[in-house]
């Protein structure tokens, strides 16, 4: 089975910190590496995405960034906020699309001021 | 608005009765899937659909069955549930082919079996 292993389980932020999570694979063939939000409650929702032809990818406060050779991401909040703590799931696919997304297995984020 | 609903939202049931955990989504998307989520194990596959009548096995498909004779609809059957099967559920649906993996997600079905 193809996997995905994020860490940490759980992380604690202060207000306007920086909260990281990280992420492996195992599969140099996947080539697409969306990072999922969850709320409480909620379902998963798409937070950003990276593909492997670039080094990071930023949008406002939240970056991905990728290291190839590695086989590693990583997700970074800035300036974190308490309304960011949720749950985050790191996953990856290769192909077009017609292949099922491999997630990680999250990393709940309470962000305390 | 585009959206994938599930019902029912929260279920409490007992071992061995037959349930199913109805799925529509409203925008015309050819892949359907269900996952569960446990504490600490994360999202797991249980089945998914590339389209009408084409179902393929997840990572966790014993005790779950599925159906797909309409492109909204992606029913989830347990026929006979166990305590272990006790979990949230979510149902998720994308347009296939589209070059990104984006999954738009129910939210969620919790089921609890005694």
């Amino acid at each position: 089975q193809q996997q995905v292993k994020q860490s940490p389980q759980s992380l604690i932020v202060q207000k306007g910190g920086i909260s990281i999570i990280n992420c492996a694979y195992e599969n140099t063939a996947f080539d697409y590496f969306p990072w999922y939000q969850q709320f409480p409650g909620k379902g998963p929702a798409l937070l950003i995405a990276i593909r492997p032809d670039v080094s990071e990818k930023k949008e406002g406060r939240f970056t991905i960034s990728f290291n190839k050779s590695a086989k590693q991401f990583s997700l970074h909040i800035m300036d974190s906020q308490p309304g960011d703590s949720a749950t985050y799931f790191c996953a990856a696919s290769l192909g077009a699309g017609n292949t099922p997304l491999v997630f990680g297995k999250g990393t709940r984020l309470s962000v305390i001021a | 608005e585009a959206q994938v609903t599930q019902n029912p939202r929260y279920l409490i049931t007992v071992t061995g009765k037959k349930l199913t955990v109805t799925c529509s989504q409203n925008m015309n998307h050819e892949y359907m899937s269900w996952y569960r989520q446990d504490p600490g194990l994360g999202l797991r596959q249980i089945y998914y659909s590339m389209n009408v009548e084409v179902t393929d096995k997840g990572d966790v498909p014993e005790g779950y069955k599925v159906s797909r004779k309409e492109k909204r609809n992606f029913p989830l059957i347990l026929e006979s549930p166990s305590p272990n099967q006790t979990s949230l559920y979510f149902c998720a649906s994308r347009k296939r082919g589209s070059g990104a993996n984006v999954l738009t997600f129910g939210a969620g079905s919790r089921l609890t079996v005694l």
